[in-house]
């Protein structure tokens, strides 16, 4: 069964620092979402990216985040400048287009920030 | 802003018996609703859907049903198994937007005891 995928699993970095974190989304899907879920917190949407664009980004999504589908396959989220408080598990999700809401998550990216 | 709500941290039921996890919701232009299941360390999981224009939705075991005059949908799972036990996000979408983004809940923690 196709699923998403996303690298690394867990990514230590430090403050002030970049990091990119890595989604193949399924195949023939074509909406793209990251979110994020800060420890003992919901699950909370970030940005939205469809046809090649960003279609939503919530309040949360400032300059200091951004993403790319750089080919066919991969889709990523950039933190230029990390804060301890970005410290969080992104989940990436993609789902097919049409009327169909169900999206498919990935196993999620832990970003520890120290 | 909560605009999906979840208001019991946890729930604890033997095997054999009924689950009901419960959601509420406040924003009305809310027309597509979802379950979704995840483990620790794992990515949500969809379980099952359903549309405004729907009250009731069954899959297998499990069984959502929606009351839109009081926001209010619930999930049973008959009969619980120990294999359900995870944390079930209740989530919702708006269909009027072009990106299907979905508002999660804080999350419900079922233990299904042997």
């Amino acid at each position: 069964e196709p699923e998403v995928t996303q690298t690394p699993s867990h990514q230590v970095t430090q403050m002030g620092q970049e990091v990119i974190l890595r989604c193949v989304p399924i195949s023939n899907h074509l909406y793209f979402y990251w979110y994020r879920q800060i420890l003992g917190q919901k699950v909370e949407f970030l940005v939205s990216f469809y046809n090649n664009e960003i279609s939503e980004k919530s309040e949360i999504f400032d300059d200091q985040f951004s993403v790319e589908r750089p080919d066919g396959s991969n889709f990523t989220l950039k933190i230029r400048s990390t804060k301890l408080e970005d410290s969080a598990m992104y989940f990436c999700a993609s789902k097919v287009t049409g009327g169909l809401y169900e999206q498919y998550f990935g196993p999620g990216t832990r970003l520890t920030v120290t | 802003d909560q605009q999906v709500k979840q208001n019991s941290p946890s729930l604890s039921v033997q095997e054999g018996r009924i689950s009901i996890l419960n959601c509420d919701y406040t924003n009305s232009m809310f027309d597509y609703f979802l379950w979704y299941k995840k483990y620790p360390a794992e990515g949500p999981t969809f379980l099952i859907s359903i549309s405004s224009i729907k009250d009731k939705n069954e899959d297998g075991r499990f069984t959502v049903f929606l009351n839109k005059s009081a926001k209010h949908l619930s999930l049973h799972i008959v009969p619980s198994q120990p294999g359900d036990s995870a944390v079930y996000f209740c989530a919702a979408s708006d269909s009027g937007g072009s990106n299907y983004k979905l508002t999660f809940g804080k999350g419900t923690l079922l233990t299904v005891n042997p």
